[in-house]
């Protein structure tokens, strides 16, 4: 078991540009969790998905953010354009079912926005 | 607004010690669960303890849950450095999956 994976591991771009986060997750699950950690804000939940389809985006901070997960295996969090107050890890997570059962995190994505 | 809320929101001790984290959360839930992070890393589950329990051991590791006062505890027993790390709670408002994590508490074990 892998475990669920995420690239890249470090990211450095420039304010404006796009950003897009990938996420593998443990096969076999069928939830997705997309967070944001900061110092100032903790950790925050932007987006869930069950069985490929988003359940809840109310997270999401603005338009500019969006997830996808066009298969079982695979999810995206872009954003577009980039803001310096973007700049957070970012961790998705992995579970394998709704309910009673433990999420799985990634070792997350160190978004840094000049 | 954080569903869930941790304290202390630091805490040092000895080695051999035990560390008791607190959380508490606004809502009904289905389970309350705690997880670990090491610094720079992904958070680990640790426990999961359903609405209907009041109790739960694994390990070192001995959780409480009362649902009258929305509050649960974490007491890790006999403290080793390596439980160095930040603990959260974690739960979902009931009918929901939305889980949500607490402000965490950040747990310094001295050798």
């Amino acid at each position: 078991d892998a475990g669920v994976i995420q690239s890249p591991r470090h990211e450095v771009t420039e304010m404006g540009q796009e950003v897009t986060l990938r996420c593998k997750p443990i096969s076999g699950h069928n939830s997705l969790f997309w967070y944001r950690q900061t110092m100032m804000r903790g950790l925050e939940l932007l987006i869930y998905f069950n069985n490929n389809v988003p359940i809840d985006d109310s997270g999401m901070p603005e338009d500019r953010f969006s997830a996808k997960m066009p298969n079982a295996s695979f999810s995206t969090l872009k954003i577009q354009p980039s803001e310096p107050r973007d700049s957070a890890v970012y961790f998705c997570a992995s579970s394998p079912r709704q309910g009673d059962s433990p999420l799985h995190f990634g070792n997350g994505t160190r978004l840094t926005v000049t | 607004s954080q569903q869930g809320e941790e304290d202390p929101q630091a805490l040092s001790i000895q080695e051999g010690e035990n560390a008791t984290m607190n959380c508490s959360y606004k809502t009904s839930i289905n389970n309350l669960q705690w997880y670990r992070q090491n610094s720079g890393r992904g958070l680990v589950h640790l426990i999961l303890i359903r609405s209907n329990e009041r109790e739960k051991h694994s390990g070192r590791l001995r959780v409480t849950l009362d649902t009258s006062k929305k509050s649960s505890s974490l007491l890790i027993t006999a403290s080793r450095a390596a439980d160095t790390a930040s603990y959260f709670c974690a739960t979902a408002p009931g009918g929901t999956y939305k889980y949500i994590f607490g402000t965490g508490t950040r747990l310094k074990v001295l050798a």
